[in-house]
């Protein structure tokens, strides 16, 4: 199993611009989450998903869509990049509703310039 | 929303040496978590603590679930370079409607010096 993919690794975005986040998982989790990582802080969670076409709320939203058409994959979309933006994704997987072990992926870090 | 204030925010040691960290809430918690993050990779789940009171070791590392549920510690012994990292407390918000979702504390950055 590779786990939980996301690309690109990296990507520069001028502002106004937009992008998708891919994120895919091989494990068959139901539960996804997409957090954001900001310098010297903890993730935060921006979005997650319970299954296919199930899409909830996190702690920071505003911002970012997403969509989850399959159990493998949930990217993020960004549609009008902002320099508050510039900040390194993570997606995460989960088997078990409430289980505490999330599978991240790798990260792609965002600049927004 | 509810915090969680770990300390230090960061640690350089020597190998060899032992290390403790912090991590405390004004919330009461029903699950502590540690989780390690290395350089330029996603967190991964250390240790899971889910009664007042428990210790828990995984390897060289001991995390105890504090007696009041707003705190615990994580303490790694002989330290080794591959312990470098950003160590994080984190919440569970697992049961009901929560869906798992975590909530994390800012991490202790740890440096270990050969």
């Amino acid at each position: 199993n590779a786990g939980v993919t996301q690309t690109p690794k990296f990507r520069i975005l001028k502002i106004g611009q937009s992008m998708t986040l891919q994120c895919t998982q091989d494990m068959n989790h139901n539960y996804m989450y997409w957090y954001r990582q900001d310098p010297g802080m903890g993730l935060k969670l921006i979005y997650y998903s319970v299954g296919a076409g199930i899409t909830d709320k996190g702690e920071v939203p505003n911002g970012y869509n997403v969509s989850r058409s399959t159990t493998e994959d949930f990217p993020l979309r960004l549609e009008l990049a902002a320099p508050s933006q510039t900040s390194v994704y993570f997606c995460a997987s989960s088997y078990l509703e409430g289980s505490e072990t999330q599978y991240f992926g790798p990260g792609t870090r965002l600049l927004v310039l | 929303g509810q915090q969680l204030n770990q300390s230090p925010q960061s640690m350089f040691i020597q190998e060899g040496e032992d290390v403790s960290m912090n991590c405390t809430s004004s919330s009461i918690f029903n699950t502590w978590l540690w989780y390690k993050q290395d350089p330029g990779e996603g967190p991964v789940l250390l240790i899971a603590l889910y009664k007042a009171g428990e210790l828990t070791s995984n390897g060289r590392l001991t995390a105890q679930f504090g007696i009041t549920r707003k705190d615990s510690f994580l303490n790694i012994s002989a330290s080794i370079p591959s312990d470098v990292g950003i160590y994080f407390c984190v919440r569970s918000n697992a049961g009901g409607t929560s869906y798992g979702k975590l909530t994390f504390g800012q991490g202790t950055i740890l440096t270990v010096h050969p």
